[in-house]
């Protein structure tokens, strides 16, 4: 199976800054980038924010982009609001077993 | 808008089986859409279970594949998540969730709230 690896684990930022996070895969995500990017906060499900490595999911503000292919993915956040306090997980669904990165936990 | 319900008991003793559904509303099962199974325990993060098509084809995941059944039901407009032999590594946060085969082909666009099931006697 691939295993995705998040990093950093934490990252604390303040309002407006940017958020860098970064999710490497064990074995290239050829079909079409199939990498998504999931927002979850405290006892909610996850939340679709990037589909295909670098689509926005209906609803999702500009301020949410990744990027990306192969290997190697970036979910980037820009002008950052506490409301983006949250874990994020990367996740490829292109090669059954779908699988998940562990997560990086965001603080603002 | 697609609204998933999971239910099932909040509770199940070791060596039990682990059953629990999930209701769609706001959209059909028939649709050209898999249905997917997920669970996330602390210890092992968040784990895809497996998937279903609404003509009963599934896809498990490996690890779990000879204790897993996921099932669907056209007549309710739900799919069923049922696991064997359960022990404690088993306790977990289980969603359902739908795959999404418009624009974001593949990602898991809508979920359900989760429910808790933990394996104790």
């Amino acid at each position: 199976e691939i295993v995705l690896t998040q990093s950093p684990g934490t990252l604390s930022l303040s309002p407006g800054e940017r958020a860098t996070l970064s999710c490497r895969a064990s074995q290239s995500i050829s079909r079409s980038n199939y990498l998504a990017w999931y927002q979850q906060k405290p006892g909610q499900a996850p939340r679709l924010l990037i589909y295909g490595a670098s689509g926005r999911a209906t609803g999702i503000p500009d301020r949410f982009s990744g990027s990306g292919s192969g290997t190697d993915f970036t979910l980037t956040i820009s002008r950052l609001e506490p409301a983006d306090s949250a874990v994020y997980y990367c996740q490829q669904y292109g090669i059954s077993p779908y699988t998940f990165g562990q997560g990086t936990k965001l603080e603002i | 808008q697609v609204q998933l319900q999971e239910s099932g008991p909040g509770l199940v003793k070791p060596s039990g089986t682990l059953s629990l559904t999930c209701a769609v509303s706001g959209g059909s099962i028939s649709s050209n859409n898999w249905w997917s199974w997920v669970r996330q325990s602390p210890g092992k993060g968040l784990e895809w279970i497996g998937e279903i098509y609404h003509s009963g084809t599934t896809n498990y995941n490996p690890p779990l594949k000879s204790r897993v059944t996921i099932l669907v039901d056209k007549s309710k407009n739900q799919f069923s998540l049922t696991l064997s032999s359960v022990t404690a590594a088993d306790t977990a946060v289980y969603y359902c969730a739908r795959v999404c085969e418009s624009y974001c082909r593949g990602a898991f666009d809508f979920w359900g709230q989760g429910t808790l099931v933990t394996v104790s006697s």
